[in-house]
């Protein structure tokens, strides 16, 4: 099975601060990569799918990118609303695996 | 709309069994492959389990196979996932989605608890 790791586990930060999370593959996955925002007592909400395609509707402040094994989530200006826990997911292969997600919180 | 609109969620004791349900409409839901994810309280996404559009593939965790089947009725626009043998491990919020390369509309999810 393919491990993700992502970093930090959680991050404070001010409103308008860029904040960077970050995903480890164990193995090379290409961009066989996604990242999901999941609010408090939510689903989560799709964000980038194939590691920096944005998903309709979603704003722009987020982007992503990496191939390979090493990606990279970034919120460009910190907002209030985008409060969340932010996971990665590899759909590379079976079993699609998850990180253990980075809870993001205004400073 | 898209919605995914789930069901059958409950509390059951160790060794028990339930089966979710997941209505889809808006869509055409015999083109999409659909998935099982849960989230134990406090903790973080699980991928459970993947069926192809037309039931020609399924695809378990190891931490339910064995135990879990999932399934689904196109004629219906239902998924479900039959859960056997249940343990208190198992003990989550179960989310339907739509997707195999990216789950991009989730259902709100079910609580099952596993307890006596």
């Amino acid at each position: 099975d393919i491990q993700m790791t992502q970093s930090p586990s959680s991050v404070s930060a001010s409103i308008g601060d860029r904040v960077t999370i970050t995903c480890r593959a164990s193995q090379d996955i290409s961009t066989w990569l996604v990242w999901y925002q999941q609010k408090p007592g939510k689903a989560p909400d799709l964000l980038i799918y194939r590691a920096s395609s944005l998903q309709t509707g979603v704003p722009p402040r987020f982007s992503g990118s990496g191939s390979g094994a090493e990606f990279t989530l970034t919120i460009s200006s910190l907002l209030p609303e985008d409060v969340a826990i932010y996971y990665c997911q590899q759909v590379n292969s079976f079993p699609r695996t998850f990180g253990q997600g980075t809870k993001v919180e205004i400073k | 709309e898209v919605r995914l609109v789930q069901s059958g969620g409950g509390l059951v004791q160790p060794g028990g069994s339930l089966r979710l349900s997941c209505a889809a409409s808006g869509f055409t839901f015999n083109e999409y492959g659909m998935n099982w994810v849960r989230q134990a309280p406090g903790k973080g996404l699980e991928w459970v389990s993947y069926i192809t559009s037309l039931s020609s593939s399924v695809y378990y965790s190891d931490s339910v196979k064995g135990r879990f089947i999932i399934s689904r009725d196109n004629d219906r626009n239902s998924l479900f996932l039959q859960m056997d043998t249940l343990r208190v491990e198992d003990t989550a919020v179960y989310y339907c989605a739509r997707g195999n390369t990216a789950f991009g509309v989730w259902g709100a999810g079910t609580t099952v608890t596993v307890s006596s």
